[in-house]
């Protein structure tokens, strides 16, 4: 039964830190997706990429947000420096040619 | 600014009721609305939905899509507890890039 996995699942961290994301996405998947879920804002797209190539990082603080795709088979989404403000919940998602599965999300836990 | 709304925020129903959830919105370039579960963690897909009145159906989850009237809704028959759980309704747009605006979600709890 292929899975979206993400590494870690929990993270907590001192502002000012570097915090990086890891996702697996399903193999065969061609679209990648990142979301951060906060009680007060809901479910926000961050960034996307398609065949690898980052197609809309709208969403995402540029200044301190990075994401990048290596390989097929990983994507990452960083943060430096991170903030308590960036407290959420990080879920990312896969499909063909849509986020349409989610990974099980890493908690990031900022003080 | 594309704009997701579901309605009602909460509902609270016994086991065996049925309930209909809605979402309406507002997009450019409309390319799919979807549905997803999300218990205790990560939400997990129910339908795609991208032609009006066609229903898609699930065992006791059905949902339809009106895109003259820019609404969907999500029904769930004979409820059951294993139902409690935030359904969140989303919403695809195309042209160039592909944005994706999720709805704050319905809260359902099915009580026995």
């Amino acid at each position: 039964d292929a899975r979206v996995t993400q590494t870690p699942r929990h993270k907590v961290t001192e502002m000012g830190q570097e915090v990086t994301m890891r996702c697996q996405p399903i193999l065969g998947h061609n679209t990648v997706f990142w979301y951060r879920q906060t009680m007060m804002q809901g479910l926000e797209l961050l960034a996307y990429f398609r065949n690898r190539a980052p197609l809309d990082d709208s969403g995402m603080p540029k200044d301190r947000f990075s994401a990048e795709m290596p390989d097929a088979t990983l994507a990452t989404l960083k943060i430096q420096p991170s903030e308590p403000r960036d407290s959420a919940v990080y879920f990312c998602a896969s499909g063909l040619d849509r986020g349409k599965y989610f990974g099980p999300g890493t908690r990031l836990t900022v003080t | 600014e594309d704009k997701v709304v579901q309605s009602p925020l909460s509902l609270v129903v016994h086991e065996g009721d049925t309930v209909t959830l809605n979402c309406s919105y507002e997009v450019t370039n409309f390319r799919s609305l979807l549905w997803y579960k999300q218990e205790k963690k990560a939400p997990t897909f129910l339908f795609m939905l991208t032609s009006s009145g066609i229903e898609k159906k699930s065992g006791r989850l059905s949902s339809i899509l009106d895109k003259k009237e820019l609404f969907s809704i999500l029904n769930i028959t004979a409820t059951q507890t294993g139902d409690s759980a935030v359904y969140l309704c989303a919403v695809e747009a195309s042209g160039g890039y592909q944005k994706v605006t999720f709805g704050t979600g319905t809260k359902l709890q099915v009580i026995p």
